[in-house]
């Protein structure tokens, strides 16, 4: 059974760097891409960013200039860094595994639990 | 980016009724689209993938069509655990975007 657990601060001031991580428990790690995405309160889904177990990337060009996502594989982790927040990004951040089906075909196939941020002074 | 159009933005229904709902991608996407369904709080969950496979677990009364630039989510008889927002979702392209979201409330 996959399981993703993440943690991180929950409460920001403006321009300070969100930080958040992700354990996955079972299942293998690096057969797979690695993604955030974050909801607005009463919002949709926003996809964030994406890493594999040797570190290749792929952003959002929306957030590009502020996001870093990493890896530590020994301990099947990864880690989102987003700098200088604003209220825009007070947002509830998941996790989840990308699963490729094929060509073009993937989905966010498990998540974990949300972790809500909030960004005020 | 490719833009992910849901309609409607929300609709009530009765417990047993068949339901649609509708994504419109803004380009030809083949048939690389998702459909997740979220509870308030809570982490969204894979229904369909590649338009019409189910994920593990998904019952039969939900089901996915389409190709190019319309699909359907269709949910056959709406139980009481149905009754939440759906989201499509392109994985055509990144970025990978999502529709708005579809709430099902129950009438």
């Amino acid at each position: 059974q996959v399981q993703l657990q993440q943690w991180g601060a929950g409460l920001l001031k403006p321009s300070e760097t969100l930080s958040l991580t992700c354990a996955v428990y079972g299942g293998s790690f690096s057969g797979y891409y690695w993604s955030w995405v974050r909801q607005p309160p009463g919002k949709g889904l926003e996809w964030i960013g994406e890493i594999n177990h040797s570190g290749s990337t792929s952003y959002n060009p929306a957030l590009k200039r502020r996001v870093t996502i990493s890896v530590d594989a020994s301990k099947n982790q990864f880690s989102l860094r987003l700098s200088s927040v604003t209220a825009a990004d007070t947002a509830l951040y998941f996790c989840a595994r990308v699963s490729y089906c094929g060509g073009h075909c993937s989905a966010f196939d498990y998540w974990g639990q949300g972790t809500p941020v909030t960004v005020s002074s | 980016d490719i833009q992910m159009t849901q309609s409607p933005s929300s609709l009530s229904a009765f417990v047993g009724d068949r339901i649609t709902i509708t994504c419109r991608a803004s380009q030809n996407i083949g048939r690389y689209l998702n459909w997740y369904q979220q509870k308030p709080g809570k982490a969204p969950k894979l229904l369909i993938f590649d338009a019409s496979k189910f994920h593990i677990g998904v019952p039969s009364s939900f089901s996915g069509s389409g190709s190019g630039t319309d699909f359907t989510l269709t949910i056959t008889s709406l139980q009481p655990e149905d009754f939440a927002t759906y989201y499509c979702q392109q994985s055509y392209s990144t970025p990978r975007t999502f529709g708005q979201g579809t709430r099902v409330e129950v009438k």
